[in-house]
């Protein structure tokens, strides 16, 4: 499983777009690459998931360059509400003896000030 | 169309005690996952359920172990507790693919259990 790296925390303020990148030089041709938003004492939510290229969707984008060996989160015009850990994983979902479970590293804390 | 669901929301037990947490997947899903999540660290993967069977484990004692019903819903059962099992315990379901592709494991809220 690819290990990932990103920075331990991030502070913004309101309105600012963010990025948070994550490094993951070992991926492996099959795996994908997912962000998950957890706020404290919840579950992880789904943000976005991407294979290469660029992914948007109502919440977030995802930008991955050719060689897939890292991604940016990009998160348009942050509020407070946005403050929040995020994890970048990657994996591929189908390898039967991975069984798709998911392996997270520390997360960046995100700080949104107004 | 009801997410994740878990129960208790809270639980306090004393060392040595046993407990047992359970979950509801998302309409539709067929695999459940444990997670453990300590204060200030990413989830931790326990096992995974599918089809009633453990089908991956990961880096835990037999003190922990599971069960998934027919219905797919699950249990996580912890015997012998220790004051290092104090955690979030989160569950997560997904759709076991069929074919390489996207997966999304989707979490509930978690049951945050003290061990005094």
């Amino acid at each position: 499983l690819a290990k990932t790296t990103q920075p331990i925390s991030m502070d913004s303020y309101e309105g600012q777009e963010v990025n948070i990148t994550c490094s993951h030089n070992n991926i492996a041709t099959n795996d994908y690459i997912t962000w998950y938003q957890q706020f404290p004492s919840q579950g992880p939510r789904f943000i976005i998931q991407g294979y290469k290229t660029k992914v948007t969707n109502e919440v977030a984008s995802l930008f991955i360059p050719a060689d897939r060996k890292s991604s940016t989160l990009s998160l348009p015009r942050v509020s407070l509400s946005d403050t929040a850990v995020y994890y970048c994983l990657v994996g591929d979902p189908f390898v039967y003896n991975q069984g798709g479970k998911l392996i997270f590293g520390q997360g960046t804390e995100l700080s949104v000030k107004p | 169309d009801a997410g994740v669901t878990q129960s208790p929301t809270h639980l306090i037990k004393t060392r040595g005690q046993q407990v047992t947490l359970r979950c509801s997947p998302k309409s539709g899903h067929d695999t459940v996952s444990w997670y453990q999540q300590a204060l200030g660290q990413g989830p931790q993967f326990i096992f995974q359920y599918y089809e009633e069977e453990e089908r991956q484990r990961g880096n835990f004692p037999d003190r922990f172990s599971g069960h998934q019903f027919p219905n797919y819903s699950s249990e996580l059962n912890v015997n012998a507790l220790l004051l290092g099992d104090s955690a979030l315990y989160l569950c997560a379901s997904s759709l076991a693919p069929r074919a390489s592709g996207e997966e999304t494991q989707y979490f509930g809220p978690g049951t945050r259990l003290l061990v005094l």
